[in-house]
């Protein structure tokens, strides 16, 4: 597709229950990046993967959060029992490369996960 | 094209020290800019600015935006040797949909 895709655009769960969010980045890009947007709060980096390479998971918040990418293109995040303060708008990003300072990060158009 | 420019590359300065950092942007309808630490790989979130003039802080730092002139600095008074990091300045477009980073700042900060 011409742009980063993400599905589902909105997810209301209830507390304790896993969440899978899908993101398909644009054709070609090697690095994905997953972010979280609190109401009123810029942009908190959770993970991401360059190439097919292990992915840095410094940025997640807690051990119920993981991530995964399928031949280096489609990623899924996953949230096992979720908890009300998870609930936030869940950017994926993809890029060219993985070169901060020379590429520009495309974004998808989240997801809103609402935590009950 | 979108251009996000840091100044400058690296900074070596001495605990106590008062040190500030540029971003200078050139975003189409630009929104807002974000300003980030990097210590290890994923980095941390500082601010936020949308609205020019603000200030904002936090503890030892703080940050404004120049809509007018285009840039925002980076304010880090008593510094530390726990300062040091590469600090990242990005912009967002209107549409939030792109994320333009600049190339950082190495800091670091000796005892």
């Amino acid at each position: 597709g011409a742009g980063v895709s993400q599905s589902p655009s909105n997810k209301v769960t209830e507390k304790g229950k896993d969440v899978e969010l899908r993101c398909d980045p644009i054709s070609g890009h090697t690095a994905l990046y997953w972010y979280r947007q609190s109401l009123g709060q810029g942009l908190e980096f959770l993970i991401y993967f360059q190439g097919n390479s292990a992915p840095d998971k410094s940025g997640l918040p807690s051990d119920r959060f993981s991530a995964e990418r399928t031949g280096g293109s489609v990623s899924t995040l996953t949230i096992q029992r979720t908890q009300q303060e998870d609930s936030a708008v869940y950017l994926c990003a993809s890029s060219l490369f993985w070169n901060v300072g020379t590429d520009t990060q495309y974004f998808g158009p989240g997801t809103r996960l609402t935590v009950l | 094209e979108d251009k996000v420019v840091q100044s400058p590359l690296s900074l070596v300065v001495h605990e106590g020290d008062t040190v500030t950092l540029n971003c200078s942007y050139e975003v189409t309808n630009f929104r807002s800019l974000l300003w980030y630490k990097q210590e290890k790989k994923a980095p941390t979130f500082l601010f936020m600015l949308t609205s020019s003039g603000i200030e904002k802080k936090s503890g030892r730092l703080s940050s404004i935006l120049d809509k007018k002139e285009l840039f925002s600095i980076l304010n880090i008074t008593a510094t530390q040797t726990g300062d040091s990091a590469v600090y990242l300045c990005a912009a967002t477009n209107n549409a939030g949909n792109m994320l333009t980073f600049g190339g950082g700042t190495r800091l670091m900060v000796k005892p």
